[in-house]
């Protein structure tokens, strides 16, 4: 089993409509979670971070579920420019630094 | 603006060519350094971390005298391809950052596209 899974996609998206993905993680001592966004042939730029509680910005809403070891990304009023590889990033506790990647899930918005 | 700048952005050479390539930290001290390989479709794969001072730590399955790491300085690491083959073809990326906890998001560079002919 993979040590972060996620769904490739890809999601195809109305110009608009509200999308939404989780991922999951193996290492249940994990402790910091991210959401990157990479487009093709670039490198990864933070989305932002994922708090216990839960949080947002702007349009994006990310939650974690500690129990069932899963973190989730939602976008509502989807954006064209919001066309990309969303990457699910963890950082394990004895790992110091080192994260490690999901595949990441392709997020396609149409007009 | 970028806190992370990577050296160059792609690169052609011809198979047994060796390539460095730098990896800076532009506004701060980064005691560690992260290498990552990603290959078309695939999720970047880590490939070493570079430490300050002292050796590189590389996963497994990454060979150390392949990949040749050095971080001479707080701000600057490099990694260099030896005798580069077209199975070494790949996008290159680095990353610095993560607090000393790793409890913050990492900055990556731009990536080094190296094509091996």
């Amino acid at each position: 089993r993979k040590e972060v899974e996620q769904d490739p996609g890809p999601f195809n998206v109305p110009e608009g409509a509200t999308v939404a993905f989780n991922c999951t993680y193996s290492n249940s001592a994990s402790q910091s979670f991210f959401w990157y966004r990479q487009d093709c042939r670039k490198e990864p730029k933070l989305l932002m971070s994922v708090y216990s509680s839960g949080n947002e910005d702007g349009r994006f809403t990310a939650q974690l579920n500690r129990a069932s070891q899963y973190i989730s990304l939602l976008i509502r009023d989807s954006k064209l420019s919001d066309s990309a590889t969303y990457l699910c990033v963890v950082n394990g506790k004895a790992a110091g630094n080192k994260l490690t990647f999901g595949g990441g899930t392709r997020v396609l918005v149409k007009p | 603006g970028a806190v992370v700048s990577q050296h160059p952005s792609w690169v052609i050479c011809k198979s047994g060519t060796s390539v460095k390539i730098e990896c800076r930290s532009l506004d701060f001290q980064a005691t560690t350094m992260f290498w990552y390989r990603q290959f078309p479709k695939q999720s970047l794969m880590l490939m070493a971390t570079s430490n300050e001072g002292s050796k590189a730590t590389y996963e497994q399955g990454v060979e150390k005298d392949k990949f040749l790491i050095n971080h001479a300085s707080l701000t600057l690491s490099t990694l260099t391809v030896t005798s580069a083959h077209p199975e070494d073809s790949s996008f290159y990326i680095c990353s610095a950052g993560g607090g000393l906890r790793g409890n913050q998001p990492q900055h990556f560079g731009d990536g080094t596209r190296l094509s091996i002919l």
